[in-house]
């Protein structure tokens, strides 16, 4: 079973308006969330992170809510660019900590279209 | 600075040859993780280091799959004898204690 799901495979938007992308979580022990970013032929790259002990993180155009009794997170990227077009993989650990490690949902394409 | 090395990256091979990916992680760092990139199944964890030691390998496929970490620098995964559904991209991370999880750019394995 996926402890990380992220139910849409694909999501197309126009430059400059806003991409929402989901993610559902079934771990309650899960207490540490992230979002990656991965381009073709690349690793993925770090984007941004929320602690189980706030409900928003803001980085520039990026702002991650977590929503703990739905146990559901989501990615909003405003004003999106055609450069966002990427895999984006949310992921979660259980403890933000050496010992454990990170679990990914299968990914969501945001395609940017100009 | 260097980021995590992986090699090869790209591999060809035939069922049942055997195939060893490598991996050389950040300096410093000492929790290493390998992961599997499919279609279906996304980022798949399969096995991860702590100070070179095994913590979790329940993600592991099978016994065909291997992994070792004989010292802070270096770290293979070896599959043997390999099959057409191994054909994936395999990722290597490495991160410093809470520290940020980085990734290399990956080892694609097509199996014939």
């Amino acid at each position: 079973d996926q402890q990380v799901k992220q139910n849409s495979p694909s999501l197309s938007v126009q430059e400059g308006r806003i991409s929402i992308l989901n993610c559902d979580y079934t771990n309650s022990m899960f207490d540490y969330f992230l979002w990656y970013k991965k381009y073709p032929a690349e690793g993925p790259t770090f984007l941004i992170s929320i602690s189980s002990i706030k409900d928003k993180n803001e980085d520039g155009r990026f702002t991650v809510f977590l929503n703990k009794s739905a146990k559901h997170l989501s990615l909003h990227i405003v004003p999106s660019q055609p450069g966002d077009s990427a895999v984006y993989f949310c992921a979660a650990s259980a403890a933000n900590q050496a010992g454990t490690a990170l679990i990914f949902g299968k990914g969501t394409t945001l395609s940017v279209s100009s | 600075d260097a980021g995590v090395i992986q090699s090869p990256r790209h591999e060809v091979t035939e069922m049942g040859q055997e195939v060893t990916l490598r991996c050389k992680p950040i300096s410093g760092h000492n929790s290493l993780f390998w992961y599997r990139q499919t279609m279906m199944r996304g980022l798949e964890l399969l096995i991860y280091f702590n100070n070179n030691v095994p913590i979790d390998d329940s993600g592991m496929p099978e016994d065909r799959f291997s992994a070792k970490m004989p010292n802070a620098s270096f770290s293979t995964l070896k599959i043997q004898p390999s099959e057409p559904r191994d054909s994936a991209v395999y990722f290597c991370a490495s991160r410093v204690n809470t520290g940020e999880l980085f990734f290399g750019e990956g080892s694609r394995l097509t199996v014939l």
